[in-house]
């Protein structure tokens, strides 16, 4: 069964700590999306990669916040430092797109909340 | 601007009764619409889109959406809720020529009551 996969599952820190988020989207996607998720602001898109090149971060503060994918099977985010107002679930999710063919599902995981004191 | 709009924070209803979610959009061009539903603790999971052609779609567990374009709305349906449908439910819009770059509403969470 496949299905996107992060860690950590959940992430205590303090303030001014580096948190490093990973995701292993599945085997054959070329769309990796992340996402934040908060009771005030819902959910909010952070960034996403399409053939492991990054179309759109324009969700994301540059300042603190970072996102790569090093090889298709994994896609990283980096809060550094990390600030309370950073407290939230962070989704990633993965989908398949061509050029003139589309399948508009995306697969979810489970999420990484993160909690910063 | 392109937006989603989940008029309603929370839908009651009772087990048996149909239920419906409401779904409106502001995205220019024909977007693809998509309905998704998150359980506690969980990521978001898939239940149906609208691409083309049949207004009515029909998805998973039993749900099934209207699309409406003159009104650009996108309602989700079930004829009879059950207690498990109990959740939040999100709808989404993506543009055809940038379909990689979905807006999410804000989310409507249903109760489904015995």
């Amino acid at each position: 069964d496949a299905r996107v996969t992060q860690t950590p599952r959940d992430k205590v820190t303090e303030m001014g700590q580096e948190v490093t988020m990973r995701c292993q989207p599945i085997l054959g996607h070329n769309t990796v999306f992340w996402y934040r998720q908060t009771m005030m602001q819902g959910l909010e898109l952070l960034a996403y990669f399409r053939n492991r090149a990054p179309l759109d971060d324009s969700g994301m503060p540059k300042d603190r916040f970072s996102a790569e994918m090093p090889d298709a099977t994994l896609a990283t985010l980096k809060i550094q430092p990390s600030e309370p107002r950073d407290s939230a679930v962070y989704f990633c999710a993965s989908g398949w797109s061509l050029q003139g063919s589309y399948t508009g599902e995306l697969f979810f995981g489970e999420g990484s909340r993160l909690t910063v004191l | 601007a392109q937006s989603v709009a989940q008029p309603e924070d929370q839908v009651n209803v009772a087990e048996g009764n149909p239920l419906t979610v409401k779904c409106t959009y502001s995205v220019s061009g024909n977007p693809y619409l998509f309905w998704y539903v998150q359980y506690p603790n969980r990521g978001l999971q898939f239940l149906l889109k609208y691409i083309t052609g049949d207004n009515l779609v029909k998805g998973s567990y039993g749900f099934e959406a209207e699309f409406n374009k003159s009104q650009t709305s996108f309602h989700l349906k079930k004829p009879s809720a059950l207690v498990s449908d109990s959740a939040l439910y999100f709808c989404a819009v993506s543009q055809r020529h940038n379909f990689n770059k979905f807006y999410f509403g804000s989310g409507t969470k249903l109760n489904v009551k015995p």
